[in-house]
């Protein structure tokens, strides 16, 4: 079955470590995105990238990194320098171009304290 | 930069009602993306509208794109509990590179 494979589920880390959440996709698709999700504040886009060793900020980049070496990966981590880590984490991808439907994975909740 | 408005935030109704959500974008649309999600999970694609006055149906659920291409309304018929959830509008951005979301509707379906 072609999807996008996030892990882990749950992730529980102290404050001031760096952390790296996982997302692959079997869809052949270029381009694969991160949001972030809190209650009551929709889906919240952190970075996303359109073509393998590219990768573009969205609205809330500060604290976050990203790598895209390869077209079925596109990992994220959680830097010590974002000061509110604690969210859902959704990974999606789509073809390139637009009016096409992004699809997601099921997530990562991060839990820091 | 664009934003979407959703409206209401939450809902409750009874089984066997009908009901509405609304998605008001800030910009022309130029693809409005409704998803269904259940708390805890990932997003699950339900329909997506391009033109101007496009009306699509999924089983019960039908969704609706204005003329001007600003608004879109999520009408389900006759509610049932495994329509409850969350319902979220997105659309392209400017750059047609990412999309971004309204806030959600939170849907309740009481039996």
């Amino acid at each position: 079955d072609g999807g996008i494979t996030q892990s882990p589920k749950y992730l529980f880390r102290k404050e001031g470590q760096n952390v790296t959440l996982s997302c692959e996709q079997n869809l052949n698709h270029d381009a694969m995105y991160w949001y972030r999700q809190d209650p009551g504040q929709g889906l919240r886009l952190i970075y996303y990238s359109q073509i393998v060793n590219d990768f573009q900020k969205g609205d809330i980049a500060e604290g976050y990194s990203v790598s895209r070496e390869k077209k079925e990966s596109f990992p994220l981590t959680v830097t010590s320098a974002q000061k509110n880590p604690t969210a859902f984490y959704l990974c999606a991808s789509r073809t390139r171009g637009t009016t096409v439907e992004q699809y997601f994975g099921p997530g990562t909740r991060l839990t820091v304290t | 930069s664009q934003e979407l408005e959703q409206s209401p935030q939450s809902l409750i109704v009874q089984e066997g009602k009908n009901l509405t959500i609304n998605c008001t974008s800030s910009k022309t649309l130029y693809g409005l993306y409704w998803y269904k999600q259940k708390y805890g999970e990932g997003l699950i694609f339900l329909m997506m509208l391009q033109k101007g006055g496009e009306e699509k149906s999924h089983e019960k659920i039908t969704a609706k794109l204005d003329e001007k291409k600003q608004q879109s309304s999520l009408h389900i018929t006759a509610s049932q509990p495994s329509h409850a959830g969350i319902y979220l509008c997105g659309a392209d951005n400017q750059a047609g590179t990412a999309l971004i979301f309204g806030k959600g509707t939170t849907l309740s379906v009481s039996s």
